[in-house]
């Protein structure tokens, strides 16, 4: 099984700051299988972006995905409040696992 | 609008057993893999079942196998998961997810709200 580990567990940031995420893999994600995902307190999971850089249907242009392998970075360039919530990645290469978490708060 | 709604939940007893159903609406269900995802209280997310378009392919997380059952009957646009032999660790929002992709390899595009599951005595 892979497993994924999400970097770092939380992101204190100020809105119109730009946040970072990591995802790491322990083996290598086939074709670049990677999806992100947002959820915000009480509510349910949205896509973000999947193929490891490819945006869902009307997710903003402030998030991106890149990476490939084992290494993969969710970024959010400018942080808007309704951004702040938790973030997830996802693998589906190799069966189909998430990672822990990570979450953004307004600093 | 795609909308997918999920049903079913409530409290149960260890060694119990529940159904959860998902309806669809909005898309051609049969063009497409059905998921659950489960999140337990104040943590994660963790896939539990996925079925492909056509109920051809099953997949089973190792913490259900043998004890969880997916189907889906595409004339009537609906998704289930019959639970059995339930833990305390089942305990969860059970989540119904439209999957995209193949053979397994899915990624989930559409979520519902979601049924709470818990298991106690």
């Amino acid at each position: 099984e892979i497993v994924l580990t999400q970097s770092p567990g939380t992101l204190s940031l100020s809105p119109g700051e730009r946040a970072t995420l990591s995802c790491r893999a322990s083996q290598s994600v086939s074709s670049d299988y990677l999806a992100w995902y947002q959820q915000n307190p009480g509510q349910t999971p949205r896509l973000l972006i999947y193929g490891a850089s490819s945006r869902a249907t009307g997710i903003p242009d402030r998030f991106s995905g890149s990476g490939s392998g084992t290494d993969f970075t969710l970024t959010i360039s400018r942080l808007e409040p309704e951004d702040f919530a938790i973030y997830y990645c996802q693998q589906y290469g190799s069966s189909l696992t998430f990672g822990p978490g990570t979450k953004v708060d307004i600093k | 609008e795609v909308q997918v709604v999920e049903s079913g939940g409530g409290l149960v007893k260890p060694g119990g057993s529940l159904r959860l159903s998902c309806a669809a609406s909005g898309f051609t269900f049969s063009n497409y893999a059905m998921n659950w995802v489960r999140q337990a209280p104040g943590k994660g997310l963790e896939w539990v079942s996925s079925i492909s378009s056509g109920a051809y392919h099953i997949y089973y997380a190792e913490s259900v196998k043998g004890r969880f059952t997916i189907s889906r009957d595409n004339a009537k646009d609906s998704l289930w998961l019959q639970m059995d032999s339930l833990r305390a660790e089942d305990t969860a929002v059970y989540y119904c997810a439209r999957g995209s992709g193949s053979y397994g390899k899915y990624y989930f595009d559409y979520w519902g709200q979601g049924t709470l599951v818990t298991v106690s005595s």
